[in-house]
């Protein structure tokens, strides 16, 4: 079994659909909590990062965290196009290494 | 110009061929890291290094070995390359801190026939 789980996707939503995208983890040694951003053919790049349980607000984006359900998310309101690519959830170990979900793809239909 | 580099951006070689794929930053970090990305596997760690001197096998390591040049200059070599090598390879960046953002490069899209 694999430390994180993410649902690979493909995600298909409308434009201005509130998106859900979700990990589960098993290693209750991780302290901190990130989601990655990338674009195709791109590197993928530090979106948002949570340490304690609760929530995260960024303009359009949100970031859950419940450690004793281990399980994370990631909410995009008001979705836009330029939203489409594959989102990484990425877990910080007492080592400060980082651990990353498989990836979901994303696409927002205009 | 771009924080991370890596060079090439794309390759294809041969199975037994050596390969070597190079990164380089400006952002002044002591640690960097080598990933390769597979379809549905998200980033799986090969090495990393934490300043010059140190140089520390990740999950993956087999198969591949690093040298850090410099401060800025860490390479990833395939001694032997093997078709299920083939996978996207990405070098990272980060500074001493407390939770490890890592910058990313733009990628090398490795093909092994």
């Amino acid at each position: 079994q694999k430390e994180v789980e993410q649902d690979p996707g493909p995600l298909s939503v409308p434009e201005g659909a509130i998106v859900s995208l979700n990990c589960t983890y098993s290693n209750s040694a991780f302290q901190y909590f990130m989601w990655y951003r990338q674009y195709s053919r791109k590197g993928p790049e530090l979106l948002m990062y949570t340490y304690s349980s609760g929530n995260k607000e960024d303009g359009r984006f949100t970031a859950q965290v419940d450690k004793s359900s281990k399980y994370i998310s990631l909410f995009i309101r008001d979705s836009q196009p330029s939203d489409s690519a594959t989102y990484l959830c990425a877990m910080v170990n007492a080592g400060n290494m980082l651990t990353f979900g498989g990836g979901t793809r994303l696409m927002v239909k205009p | 110009d771009a924080d991370v580099t890596q060079t090439p951006r794309n390759r294809i070689t041969k199975t037994g061929k050596r390969i070597m794929l190079e990164c380089s930053q400006t952002k002044g970090h002591d640690r960097m890291y080598w990933y390769r990305q597979d379809p549905g596997l998200g980033l799986q760690l090969i090495y990393y290094s934490f300043d010059v001197k140190d140089i520390n096998k990740g999950e993956i390591s087999d198969g591949y070995s690093v040298s850090r040049q410099a401060q800025a200059k860490f390479s990833l070599s395939l001694e032997s390359a093997i078709p299920n090598q083939t996978a996207l390879y990405f070098c990272a960046t980060s500074a001493d801190g407390v939770y490890n953002e890592q910058f990313f490069g733009p990628g090398t899209r490795l093909t092994v026939l």
